[in-house]
């Protein structure tokens, strides 16, 4: 069973365009939304995150808007550029759970920016 | 050295080989997790441990064994292993186990068993 459902596999963007990833989860004690970035032969890094007290997030180009009622939430990237080509990752985690370490990670979203 | 550090980062192995897998954070953090990451798969918590105590076991099989002598090093040693255990390795860090501590990655140690 996959609990973070990430779409979608593959992305081409133009630079300047907006780049968007969309992750729907299942648990609903989930209360913790990051989104790693991965560039070739490094690991995963954290770019940024939410927790559904708020809709909304941003940080400077990069923007998570979240839909608890949906249980979906999504990575906005404005003004795209060839440096942010990477593979992108959502994740969740019970924060107040008793195993609150474990991230469960969506699939991945492979983001190729075009100059 | 900085960050998370894994060691070797690329390893070749036969189905009867014996091989270890090292990493070592250098950020004075007390908990260090093992990931797998295949491709097109989400990646695959494997250990967790916290004050070199391991407190997660996620079903993996006994022919991967991890190792945490103190709280800088994590081994993960390799026996016996599939051509389905071909995946890339994944050693992360954080201050301590849960919460809201964020997890520091390493590059990762590329494994192809033959």
């Amino acid at each position: 069973q996959q609990q973070v459902k990430q779409s979608p596999q593959s992305l081409i963007v133009q630079k300047g365009g907006i780049s968007i990833i969309n992750c729907a989860y299942e648990n609903t004690a989930f209360d913790y939304f990051p989104w790693y970035q991965q560039f070739p032969g490094k690991g995963p890094a954290l770019l940024i995150a939410i927790r559904p007290d708020v809709s909304e997030k941003k940080e400077g180009r990069f923007t998570i808007s979240f839909n608890k009622s949906a249980k979906q939430f999504s990575l906005h990237i404005m003004d795209s550029q060839p440096g942010d080509s990477a593979t992108y990752f959502c994740a969740a985690k019970e924060e107040s759970g008793g195993s609150n370490y474990k991230l469960t990670f969506g699939k991945g979203t492979l983001l190729t920016v075009n100059p | 050295e900085t960050g998370v550090t894994q060691t070797p980062r690329h390893l070749v192995m036969g189905m009867t080989n014996k091989k270890s897998l090292k990493c070592e954070q250098h950020l004075g953090h007390n908990a260090m997790y093992w990931y797998k990451q295949s491709a097109k798969k989400p990646l695959e918590l494997m250990f967790v441990y916290s004050l070199e105590e391991r407190v997660e076991n996620n079903s993996v099989p006994s022919r991967f064994s991890p190792e945490c002598p103190n709280s800088s090093h994590l081994f993960l040693h390799l026996h016996t292993l599939q051509p389905e255990d071909s995946a890339l390795y994944l050693c992360a860090s954080s201050q301590e186990a849960g919460g809201r501590l964020e997890q520091f990655f390493g590059p990762g140690t590329r494994l192809t068993v033959l």
